[in-house]
């Protein structure tokens, strides 16, 4: 059964970057087939992608965030992180790690990981 | 704000049916994009429920069921449980100019 991992600072300052990485388990990321994805949800709303990566290291951005993300994969780790720059308090969120499967094109996500609650404030 | 609208809200009584409403415009849903379902108990990740309009996991109960049609999808349960009770939402790729995936505003699953 695959599990992901979210760890990083649960507190952010404004302006500075937020950093997570997402560890993966029963699996392992560089096999292929899947895109490793970033989705957070702000407190009390709906749920936002934020991007994906795939083994290989390309990646799509979600373009309304793009300015600011990056996703990158460390495949000997099997672990895959997200830098997001330049955060405010609207940044605060539950972020989190999962496994998007494609289907026709596009794809959805089959394995999440529990989330990590990021706060932005001084 | 997102680009697939579901209603805030639908209760039912233990063992009614609901349908929940997921509805897009002709850049996502009605270009022919899958409509994939996620099911999110109080405090915990979301959960894959349907995937590729009406397809089951292996595990998710036939109580739950998923159709498309046009510019919108649904998601129904049958026979309520208490265990039902839960945010869900609905979720599919939109190719406009700012193409991206994206997740419908959810709906809160009230069992009376």
């Amino acid at each position: 059964q695959v599990q992901l991992q979210e760890s990083g600072p649960g507190l952010v300052k404004p302006s500075q970057t937020l950093s997570l990485t997402c560890t993966v388990s029963g699996g392992s990321i560089s096999s292929g087939g899947y895109y490793w994805s970033w989705i957070r949800q702000h407190p009390g709303k709906g749920l936002e992608w934020i991007g994906y990566i795939y083994y290989s290291g390309s990646t799509y951005y979600n373009p309304s965030l793009k300015s600011r993300v990056t996703i990158s994969v460390d495949t000997s780790k099997n672990q895959f992180s997200l830098k997001l720059s330049s955060v405010t308090a609207a940044d605060t969120a539950v972020y989190y790690c999962a496994r998007g499967i494609p289907a026709g094109g596009e794809y959805y996500f089959d394995y999440w990981g529990q989330g990590t609650l990021v706060t932005v404030s001084s | 704000q997102s680009v697939l609208t579901q209603p805030p809200s639908v209760s039912g009584a233990p063992g009614q049916r609901v349908t929940i409403s997921c509805t897009g415009s002709s850049s996502n849903i009605g270009a022919g994009y899958d409509v994939h379902w996620y099911q999110q108990l109080p405090g915990t990740a979301p959960k894959l429920l349907i995937y590729g309009n009406s397809n089951r996991p292996s595990g998710v109960p036939d109580r739950f069921s998923g159709s498309k049609s046009g510019t919108s999808a649904s998601l129904a349960i049958t026979g309520l449980q208490a265990e039902d009770e839960a945010d869900y939402y609905c979720q599919s790729y939109d190719s406009s100019l700012s193409a991206s995936y994206v997740f419908g505003t959810g709906t809160k699953v009230t069992v009376l």
